[in-house]
């Protein structure tokens, strides 16, 4: 079964402060991993998406790692902000036989970043 | 334009009511999708459409009857809905096919049915 599984579940951290959260995940075959940032109430935002040859990708403050053959990633802040607080998915999508990607995207439960001043 | 859009952003329907979600976007993306999230969970996929047909159903209830009248549109239709069903419905789009393509997220309707 395609499972993900991230941790800690909730992490409080003051401004400032740099942070790492963790993604495990069983899904087979792999196609790519994301990490989205959702704001309570509101659809998910895209942070980064990787492949199974990157390594690492950034994208401003947000730096995700992948390692494919641990099955881990992560995803570091740095320099948080208050705005920075939401819960970030771990979503890791699987192959469908035929080669296509779309849509069968496994969720991890998220992790719950609140920043305190 | 990268957004998706979605209406209304909140609907309060009773069990017995018919009621309709609508999603929009305008990026030229050939896959649109059906989320369904129940709180502090992540979503759960509902439907994928793919060219304006459909390609994946996740077992979903018949009184959930989604609906892809061109490339831009996707709709849910609601009807004889459970309070179990009240949740934040999401719709996303991508441009499908074989690579990572990204997917964007609406803001969600927030469904309550009483």
């Amino acid at each position: 079964k395609n499972q993900v599984e991230q941790s800690p579940q909730s992490l409080i951290i003051l401004e400032g402060k740099n942070c790492t959260l963790q993604c495990n995940y069983t899904v087979s075959p792999f196609s790519n991993l994301r990490w989205y940032k959702q704001d309570t109430g509101r659809g998910p935002v895209s942070l980064t998406i990787m492949t199974f040859s990157e390594n690492t990708k950034s994208n401003g403050r947000y730096t995700a790692t992948l390692d494919a053959d641990t099955k881990q990633s992560s995803l570091h802040i740095t320099a948080s902000q208050l705005s920075d607080s939401a819960s970030y998915i771990c979503v890791v999508s699987a192959l469908y036989a035929g080669g296509t990607s779309y849509g069968k995207l496994t969720f991890g439960q998220g992790t719950i970043l609140t920043v305190h001043p | 334009d990268t957004e998706v859009t979605q209406t209304p952003k909140h609907l309060v329907m009773g069990m017995t009511n018919k009621k309709s979600l609508k999603c929009e976007q305008h990026m030229g993306h050939r896959a649109m999708y059906w989320y369904k999230q129940k709180a502090k969970k992540p979503p759960e996929l509902m439907f994928v459409y793919s060219y304006e047909k459909l390609s994946i159903n996740e077992s979903v209830p018949s009184r959930f009857s989604p609906e892809c009248p061109n490339s831009s549109l996707l709709n849910l239709h609601l009807h004889a809905l459970q309070p179990e069903d009240s949740a934040l419905y999401l719709c996303a789009s991508s441009q499908g096919g074989s690579a990572p393509y990204e997917q964007y997220f609406g803001p969600g309707t927030r469904l309550t049915v009483t």
